[in-house]
């Protein structure tokens, strides 16, 4: 199993909303990463997990919210967004040891906030 | 800032003919570099990985790549270029101490024409 389950793939929120964006992978894999990624631009790390535990936050405002409940999971908790946060937003995961190991990535949650 | 740079940001090229996406790095340590595509409104997908193990790198789908240390350069190569192939390609880049984070270059979306 080499996949990287993201859920829902679409979802539309209002800025007054909470909402939680999901990510499951059974790949052994126990770093796991979110990312933005705009329209026609490359992907942007938001947050890394290691071991279960933030070892990367790339100064993402606080109304997003990351949490790893387990080694297989990776949540992402919205809450207050603006309409520029509306973007794809990847899960990613990978081996910890060994620089080099690539990572892999689910197919995305389609976010649009109105 | 280390970086890698990706020239030209779409490409056409005609069925059947030569595909070559182009990608530099910023280093003067070798890192370990990556090429991924990404098909629309889908998340990204490994084509192939360089970690020093052999210059010449073949990956899915046909494609393949050369790192070029005195040319700084791990361009994307395809012989013959078929529909399916029209995405959007990533070239990606883990630095030596950079822990598990990647960084993209800007993209380049590859267009083949019939």
């Amino acid at each position: 199993d080499t996949e990287v389950t993201q859920t829902p793939k679409h979802l539309v929120m209002g800025m007054t909303n909470k909402k939680s964006l999901k990510c499951e992978q059974h790949m052994g894999h126990r770093a796991m990463y979110w990312y933005k990624q705009k329209a026609k631009k490359p992907p942007e790390l938001m947050f890394v997990y290691s071991y279960e535990k933030l070892s990367i936050n790339e100064s993402v405002p606080s109304r997003f919210s990351p949490e790893c409940p387990n080694s297989s999971l990776l949540n992402l908790h919205l809450h207050a967004l603006q309409p520029e946060d509306s973007a794809l937003y990847l899960c990613a995961s990978s081996q910890v040891r060994g620089q080099g190991t690539e990572a892999f990535f689910g197919q995305g949650t389609r976010l649009t906030v109105v | 800032a280390q970086s890698v740079t990706q020239l030209g940001s779409h490409v056409s090229v005609s069925e059947g003919a030569l595909v070559l996406l182009r990608c530099n790095y910023s280093s003067s340590v070798p890192p370990y570099l990556f090429w991924y595509v990404q098909y629309p409104n889908q998340g990204l997908q490994l084509l192939l990985k360089y970690t020093s193990a052999a210059t010449l790198v073949k990956g899915i789908n046909g494609f393949e790549a050369e790192f070029k240390k005195s040319e700084t350069s791990f361009h994307l190569t395809k012989p013959s270029a078929h529909m399916s192939d029209a995405a959007e390609y990533f070239c990606a880049v883990i630095y030596s101490g950079g822990y598990q984070k990647v960084t993209f270059g800007t993209g380049t979306k590859l267009q083949v024409i019939p």
